[in-house]
């Protein structure tokens, strides 16, 4: 059974004060980690997709890393709008393609 | 464009009674899934459908029914209603081969006295 688990459940910034949300998995032949940005009331929207150990992405303030047993989410000099809860999501082999969600870390940023 | 929309996006029910969400996208993909949100537990899959006129059980499937008549549609049943079944539920669709990005709604709150 694929499993996520994320940490910390929630997370309180001052602004400008760097940190890192963690995501560990198991997964029997991981397609693809995802990392999804969530704000209240809303739907998840995408910010990246990790597929091999070793790989990074980053955008804006954001960089995605992956190894073979967890990810994590830094966040570099975090602003006020990066206040939201952060979900990360594994991808198995198969054909349904569904994601497994872990329960998030809700990010405060603090002016 | 308007990804994937979800009506209504709030009802309350009483216990027992009946209702349907609707899932609509018009980027033309061949999966969909319906997801439910509760505090501290993250999105349980529900029900999938991989294509037109498939479907299959996800993770918590129990007092749910759902059909996929048309490739844009994704409707969700409750044929009647529980306490349990409170939750804020979301639609996605993603159609990419490899790693499969799902887009998401915005989400439908439904409460159930």
């Amino acid at each position: 059974e694929d499993q996520v688990t994320q940490s910390p459940e929630a997370l309180r910034l001052q602004e400008g004060e760097s940190s890192s949300l963690n995501c560990s998995y198991t997964v029997s032949g991981l397609r693809g980690l995802f990392w999804y940005r969530q704000d209240p009331g809303k739907g998840p929207e995408f910010l990246f997709t990790l597929y091999s150990a070793g790989e990074e992405k980053e955008k804006e303030r954001l960089k995605a890393t992956l190894t073979k047993k967890e990810s994590f989410l830094h966040i570099t000099a975090p602003k006020p709008e990066d206040s939201a809860t952060y979900l990360c999501a594994v991808q198995a082999g198969g054909s349904a393609r569904q994601l497994t969600f872990g329960s998030g870390t809700q990010l405060t940023v603090l002016p | 464009n308007a990804g994937v929309t979800q009506t209504p996006k709030f009802r309350v029910l009483k216990t027992g009674q009946s209702m349907t969400l609707l899932c609509a996208q018009d980027m033309n993909h061949e999966y969909m899934y319906w997801y439910r949100q509760d505090p501290g537990m993250g999105l349980r899959l529900i029900h999938y459908s991989v294509g037109e006129g498939t479907t299959a059980k996800g993770e918590v499937p129990d007092g749910y029914n759902v059909s996929r008549l048309k490739k844009q549609n994704f409707l969700l049943g409750l044929e009647s209603a529980a306490p349990s079944q409170t939750s804020v539920y979301f639609c996605a669709s993603g159609d990419r081969p490899g790693a499969n990005v799902l887009t998401f709604g915005a989400g439908s709150r439904l409460t159930v006295l």
